[in-house]
Parts: C-alpha cells; sequence; structure tokens
C-alpha cells in the first residue's frame, strides 16, 4: 500500500504557542488530503480536507483561525496549531488519498502544557 | 446526520473463538474500507470493498459488503493474541465522496 508519513511523531508545546505538523505522501500524488483528530479510545473525526493549490474545507465546529492548513503541493500538507491550548492536546492523523482508497499517516501525539 | 454504526464497540474473547463486527448505516456508500490500528500508530489499511455484495478473504479475516451498499462486516476465523487492536470501518459517501468512520471495535484476544 502507498505511504504516508507524519513529522513529528510526538510534540510537547507550551500553551499560547503554535505547533506545525507536515504530512507527506511518499510514494504517490495526492491531490486530497485530511486531517483527523482522535481522543483516547475514540474513533476519528475528521477536520478538513485538503486539496492542493486551494483552501481547505473545514468541518463543522472546526476553527479554521486555529488551525491553519496549507497544501503547497501534491506530497505535502501542514496542520498548524495556532496559539495552542492544553484542550488541543490530542492525537492528529493526517490523511492522504489516491484513487478510492486511503491511507493514513502514523499520526502526531499533541501535548499542550 | 450521517452515521455508520459499528458494532460491537468492544470484544474480549479467548483464543480461536471467531467473531463478527457489523457496520451498518443508512447511506449509500461508493466504497468502504476497513482499518486496523494499534495504540499511538495510525490505521492501517485491511481492505477495500467496492461492488454490492462482495466478499474479501485476508487469510482469517472474511469482509462483506451488503448488496445495498449500506452495511458491511467483518468476521474472524480462529482469533488469535495478534488480532487484538482497533478495527475500524470506514466508508466513502456517494454524494460528497467524504470517508465517514464507525466507532470502532476494540477487540481483546485472550491466549
Amino acid at each position: 500500500g502507498a505511504v504516508v508519513s507524519q513529522h513529528p511523531s510526538w510534540v510537547i508545546c507550551k500553551s499560547g504557542t503554535s505547533v506545525k505538523i507536515e504530512c507527506r505522501s511518499l510514494d504517490f500524488q495526492a491531490t486530497t488530503m485530511f486531517w483527523y483528530r482522535q481522543f483516547p479510545k475514540q474513533s476519528l473525526m475528521l477536520m478538513a480536507t485538503s486539496n492542493e493549490g486551494s483552501k481547505a474545507t473545514y468541518e463543522q465546529g472546526v476553527e479554521k483561525d486555529k488551525f491553519l492548513i496549507n497544501h503547497a503541493s501534491l506530497t505535502l500538507s501542514t496542520l498548524t496549531v495556532t496559539s495552542a491550548h492544553p484542550e488541543d492536546s490530542s492525537f492528529y492523523i493526517c490523511s492522504a488519498s489516491s484513487d478510492y482508497e486511503q491511507y493514513f499517516g502514523p499520526g502526531t501525539r499533541l501535548t499542550v502544557t | 446526520t450521517q452515521l455508520l454504526e459499528q458494532s460491537p464497540q468492544f470484544l474480549s474473547i479467548q483464543e480461536g473463538e471467531n467473531l463478527t463486527v457489523y457496520c451498518n448505516s443508512s447511506s449509500v456508500f461508493s466504497s468502504l474500507q476497513w482499518y486496523r490500528q494499534e495504540p499511538g500508530e495510525g490505521p492501517v489499511l485491511l481492505v477495500t470493498v467496492v461492488t454490492g455484495g462482495e466478499v474479501k478473504k485476508l487469510k482469517r479475516l472474511t469482509f462483506q459488503f451488503g448488496d445495498a451498499r449500506k452495511d458491511s462486516s467483518l468476521h474472524i476465523t480462529a482469533a488469535q493474541p495478534g488480532d487484538t487492536g482497533l478495527y475500524l470501518c470506514a466508508g466513502r459517501l456517494s454524494n460528497t465522496g467524504k470517508l465517514i468512520f464507525g466507532q470502532g471495535t476494540t477487540l481483546q484476544v485472550k491466549p
């Protein structure tokens, strides 16, 4: 299957700072990438859909000014959590779409202190 | 709200037993995918089913897509401790192309 990488795999930051998470499709070009959030022992919650070269589409209840998404190329999308707060602590997972299948990155554990 | 109901949400069985996980929805899916996720890692794609009534087998795992493409099941035969993990179904909506996830099934197989 296709490979999707994420960096960093984990990050600890102080409240009020911003954190950038990178998502790369390593062996295929992804016109569409997705960002999910997952709380412990729960399923994945879609935050936004990112299309290369255009603005991301955010799901209801997700603050677009807080979670900035950039999809500058067919292999890279970034999620920036701005002015992070402890309630933003979560597991963030990106996904890239190839044909009708979707492949996921290994996730990024964000802890805001 | 377009939901994908997955059941059971938790299952603890003995090694060698069989089990079935179900995903049901009122929505029609153009495809449905099953993933397995280990703690602290991203979901790993197990299979994609596309055609109504389709059955796919992956060793001891059997996946079925409903005729109306609204439901799916995962059957594991002779479960092993290595099958322990979180299993997620995800359907791609025909109208929007969006992938929606079931609640997940946490499977524990005891030796």
